[in-house]
């Protein structure tokens, strides 16, 4: 697609519910990684992807966050019994090479998660 | 932790005047990038530059990066409402291994009409 696409953009969850996020990439975009922002800071990384390498999960703040990706294509972050401090805005974005170096990243308009 | 620190946490200006902001950040980088986010969602990367340059323009940005400071600063010239945003500085510093960009915290731009 023309831009990177997230889903759902807003999800309400109740404390202790599994939610999974959608992020779809802009095609041939072989990078892509999952941030996390909390309410006026900064972004926090979760998780990057690279081709078929195995991912650099070393952002990932529990065991109950995980995160999946098929091939060079959609990629899922999952948590599971969410607390309230999971509680963000969570950005996927996508580059076309490593680390964006040449060309940035691209964002998707994140998955605002309000966990009740 | 924390890679980039933007300086101001937010600046307020009237519209037509110059905004600078500031980005320090602490380890050996690849490149620096600028990004900007309207209404807390997603970022556009603004502009990139590379460790070997010490200035880059871009309509009415211009950065500038000191690598012996380890500081970067963004001005935007001639601001517009439009203008109002908050600017993240990113700092690629794979030379050290790390993967993925470091975020700061950002400035939140605000431009009176």
């Amino acid at each position: 697609g023309a831009g990177v696409s997230q889903s759902p953009s807003n999800k309400v969850t109740e404390k202790g519910k599994d939610v999974e996020l959608r992020c779809d990439p802009i095609s041939g975009h072989t990078a892509l990684y999952w941030y996390r922002q909390r309410l006026g800071q900064g972004l926090e990384f979760l998780i990057y992807f690279q081709g078929n390498s195995a991912p650099d999960k070393s952002g990932l703040p529990s065991d109950r966050f995980s995160a999946e990706r098929t091939g060079e294509s959609v990629s899922t972050l999952t948590i599971q019994r969410t607390q309230q401090e999971d509680s963000a805005v969570y950005l996927c974005a996508s580059s076309r090479d490593r680390d964006g170096r040449n060309y940035g990243y691209t964002f998707g308009s994140g998955t605002r998660l309000t966990v009740v | 932790s924390q890679q980039g620190e933007e300086d101001p946490q937010a600046l307020s200006i009237q519209e037509g005047e110059n905004a600078t902001m500031n980005c320090s950040y602490k380890t050996s980088i690849n490149n620096l990038q600028w990004y900007r986010q309207n209404s807390g969602r997603g970022l556009v990367h603004l502009i990139l530059i590379r460790s070997n340059e010490r200035e880059k323009h871009s309509g009415r940005l211009r950065v500038t990066l000191d690598t012996s400071k380890k500081s970067s600063s963004l001005l935007i010239t001639a601001s517009r409402a439009a203008d109002t945003a908050s600017y993240f500085c990113a700092t690629d510093a794979s030379l050290g291994g790390a993967d993925g960009l470091t975020f700061g915290k950002g400035t939140h731009l605000i431009i009176q009409p």
